[in-house]
C-alpha cells in the first residue's frame, strides 16, 4: 500500500507555541501535499511540495521533504486555536495509470489551546 | 482555486434506501475523485470519474453499490446504495484543476451521511 503514515496521531500544544507533524511513505511519488480538515468538513489544501524539492514555506508552514527516507514533516510556527484541526498528508505518485489519485494518510489531530 | 459544492451536505436515512450525492465545480475538470471518509478515520478512494467514460472503482468499491455519474465537465454524482449503518460515513468529492500539478485536488465540503 502506498498509504503514507503520520505521527504523532494526536499532539496537543499552547497558543504561540510550534507543532511538528511528520509523514512516512512507502513508494516513489511525484509530489506530497498537506491537507488541513476542521471538525467534519471538507479538507483544505495547505501546501505541495514536489519530489525534486527539499523545502517549501507559505506564511506560518514549512514543509520538508527526505525523499531519501521517504519522509517529510509539517511545522506550523506560533500556533493559533484557530489551527485546531486534523492534518493530513497524502502522495501523488508518478504519472502513468494512476489518474492522479491521491494517497492519504491517517492523519494528526492538532489541538491548539487558548 | 476550484470552488466545489456538494449537496446534500448531512443527511439521516433509513437502512435499505438509497441517497444520490452532487458534486458541481466551477469549471471543467478532467477528473472528479469520490471518497469516503468514516468516523475517525483517513480518506479512503471509492472511485476516480472521467468525463465520457465509466468510473474506475478501487479495490473493495462496487458500481452496483456506488454507482457514479460524470454527465459534464463540471458535474458528478455519487449514490450510496441499499445503505447499511456501516455506510455512515462523511463522502467528499474532489478534482483537480488545469494547470495545476500532477494530483494537486481541491475538496468540497462533504456530505455527512448518517444511517439508522
Amino acid at each position: 500500500s502506498q498509504q503514507g503514515e503520520e505521527d504523532p496521531q494526536a499532539l496537543s500544544i499552547q497558543e504561540g507555541e510550534n507543532a511538528t507533524m511528520n509523514c512516512s511513505y512507502k513508494t516513489s511519488i511525484n509530489n506530497l501535499q498537506w491537507y488541513r480538515q476542521n471538525s467534519g468538513r471538507g479538507l483544505v489544501h495547505l501546501i505541495l511540495i514536489r519530489s525534486n524539492e527539499r523545502e517549501k514555506h507559505s506564511g506560518r508552514l514549512r514543509v520538508t521533504l527526505d525523499t531519501s527516507k521517504k519522509s517529510s514533516s509539517l511545522l506550523i510556527t506560533a500556533s493559533r486555536a484557530a489551527d485546531t484541526a486534523s492534518y493530513f498528508c497524502a502522495t501523488a505518485a508518478d504519472r502513468g495509470s494512476t489518474l492522479g489519485r491521491l494517497y492519504f494518510g491517517r492523519g494528526t489531530q492538532l489541538t491548539v489551546w487558548p | 482555486s476550484a470552488v466545489i459544492s456538494q449537496k446534500p451536505s448531512r443527511d439521516i436515512c433509513q437502512r435499505g434506501t438509497s441517497l444520490t450525492i452532487q458534486c458541481q465545480v466551477d469549471s471543467q475538470v478532467t477528473m472528479m475523485f469520490w471518497y469516503r471518509q468514516q468516523p475517525g478515520q483517513s480518506l479512503t478512494l471509492i472511485a476516480t470519474a472521467n468525463q465520457g467514460s465509466e468510473a474506475t472503482y478501487e479495490s473493495g468499491f462496487v458500481i452496483d453499490k456506488f454507482p457514479i455519474s460524470r454527465p459534464n465537465l463540471t458535474f458528478s454524482t455519487l449514490t450510496v446504495s441499499n445503505m447499511s449503518p456501516e455506510d455512515s460515513s462523511i463522502y467528499l468529492c474532489s478534482s483537480g484543476l488545469a494547470g495545476a500539478a500532477w494530483g494537486e485536488q481541491y475538496f468540497g465540503p462533504g456530505t455527512r451521511l448518517t444511517v439508522t
